[in-house]
């Protein structure tokens, strides 16, 4: 079965600092990955997703994510961060193909210091 | 389009209770997903459907129940609440890789 790591669970910022958060994933075969964001008191939005092609992702609100096979990694960046950027992000995994179920992390919680 | 949505938004149960929360997607997606939500633990899928009249188990089955009787439409019970059961209930839809979520039911049992 496939697992997804989020070595961030708390993560406190001030605005314009710079942001990566870690995601790994355990399955070896074809993935999709995506990066959910859940603002407070709000459901989840897609906020950037790779399924092929250039593994440097852009997503909305200034983020991207670097896919990099070798390290089964996905990690979500952001040069300089808002203070609207407090939000829960989350990483998910699914394969290509069938019901697309997939795999969530367990979320890391960003806060951001006006 | 109101994509998708759920109702009621909030419930309070006591101990043993039943309840039915529903989830309702305008997109004609086939795949549609019901999760838990507890803090530190991320979502947890609890049970899933691939088209009308289909369902299957997820992570965390034990407790609910789903019915797919209509494409836009997929229902989660909870035959005998339990405290355990306090959560935020999302809902999810999808007609490929990418989900599209509910805005969420936070359901307290006490």
């Amino acid at each position: 079965a496939q697992s997804v790591s989020q070595h961030n669970h708390h993560v406190i910022l001030s605005e314009a600092a710079s942001l990566e958060l870690g995601c790994n994933y355990s399955y070896g075969g074809t993935v999709n990955l995506f990066w959910y964001v859940q603002y407070p008191g709000q459901h989840l939005q897609l906020l950037l997703k790779y399924f092929s092609g250039d593994p440097l992702v852009k997503g909305i609100k200034g983020f991207e994510a670097e896919f990099i096979k070798s390290k089964f990694s996905f990690n979500l960046r952001k040069p300089s961060v808002q203070w609207s950027d407090t939000a829960e992000y989350f990483c998910a995994v699914n394969r290509p193909g069938g019901s697309y179920i997939p795999t969530f992390g367990r979320g890391t919680s960003l806060i951001v210091h006006p | 389009n109101a994509g998708v949505t759920q109702t009621p938004k909030f419930r309070v149960l006591k101990t043993g209770q039943s309840m039915t929360l529903l989830c309702a997607q305008d997109m004609n997606h086939e795949y549609m997903y019901w999760y838990r939500q507890d803090p530190g633990m991320g979502l947890r899928l609890i049970h899933y459907s691939v088209g009308e009249g289909t369902t299957a188990k997820g992570e965390v089955p034990d407790g609910y129940n789903v019915s797919r009787l209509k494409k836009q439409n997929f229902l989660l019970g909870l035959e005998s609440a339990a405290p355990s059961q306090t959560s935020v209930y999302f809902c999810a839809s999808s007609y490929g890789p990418t989900q599209y979520f509910g805005p969420g039911t936070r359901l307290t049992v006490l």
